[in-house]
């Protein structure tokens, strides 16, 4: 099983639409938990950055943390054809195994206009 | 942009051979992460270089080595090549410490085939 579960997709919604990404971990050490955008052929750029538990909102993004149960969530308000990408989760902690920062395998999203 | 360039774009070889990639971190930053991505592995973390030492090694092969450079740039390189190297190998650069909490920057990725 792998440190870090993400649905693959892939995920096609209209323009417009409320866009719910997720990934579980298993590794209670993670502290800091990340989404990252990778367009086409590009290197993947970070998108939202959080630290433990809770939200945090950037624009029409926002990124939830449940550490209790080991789940983060990444959610797009107003969903534009520009928003078409993968979307990657990563995270980390500052002990053991959880120092190295550990991708999800990504979700493809692609948003019709 | 990121500020992280990479070259080559593109790198097309045969199996056993031996390539070098090559990677320039953000002005300032000291620390280089290497990563390999590929469809059915996804984002890998191969190894970490800070301020020219190697800081954490993840899932790199032994054919694998890299080395970062009083300059800052580092380079990755690749020996007795496989069909299954055959990937996006992409550089990443922080300004923080050297921990992996740090904001990464990618650069734009070299893409290796392995023919």
């Amino acid at each position: 099983q792998k440190e870090v579960e993400q649905d693959p997709g892939p995920l096609s919604v209209p323009e417009g639409a409320i866009v719910s990404l997720n990934c579980t971990y298993s590794n209670s050490a993670f502290q800091y938990f990340m989404w990252y955008r990778q367009y086409s052929r590009k290197g993947p750029e970070l998108l939202m950055y959080t630290y433990s538990s809770g939200n945090k909102e950037d624009g029409r993004f926002t990124a939830q943390v449940d550490k209790s149960s080991k789940y983060i969530s990444l959610f797009i308000r107003d969903s534009q054809p520009s928003d078409s990408a993968t979307y990657l989760c990563a995270m980390t902690g500052s002990s053991g195994s959880a120092r190295q920062l550990t991708f999800g395998s990504g979700t493809q999203l692609t948003v019709l206009p | 942009d990121s500020g992280v360039t990479q070259t080559p774009k593109h790198l097309i070889t045969a199996t056993g051979q031996r390539v070098t990639l090559r990677c320039s971190p953000r002005s300032g930053d000291l620390s280089v992460y290497w990563y390999q991505q590929s469809l059915d592995q996804g984002l890998q973390f191969l190894i970490q270089y800070y301020n020219g030492e190697e800081r954490a090694k993840g899932n790199i092969l032994e054919r694998f080595s890299a080395q970062q450079f009083p300059d800052l740039h580092s380079e990755l390189n690749l020996s007795s090549l496989e069909l299954g190297d055959s990937a996006l190998y992409f550089c990443a650069s922080t300004s923080g410490g050297g921990s992996q909490a740090d904001t990464q920057y990618f650069g734009p990725g070299t893409r290796l085939t392995v023919l």
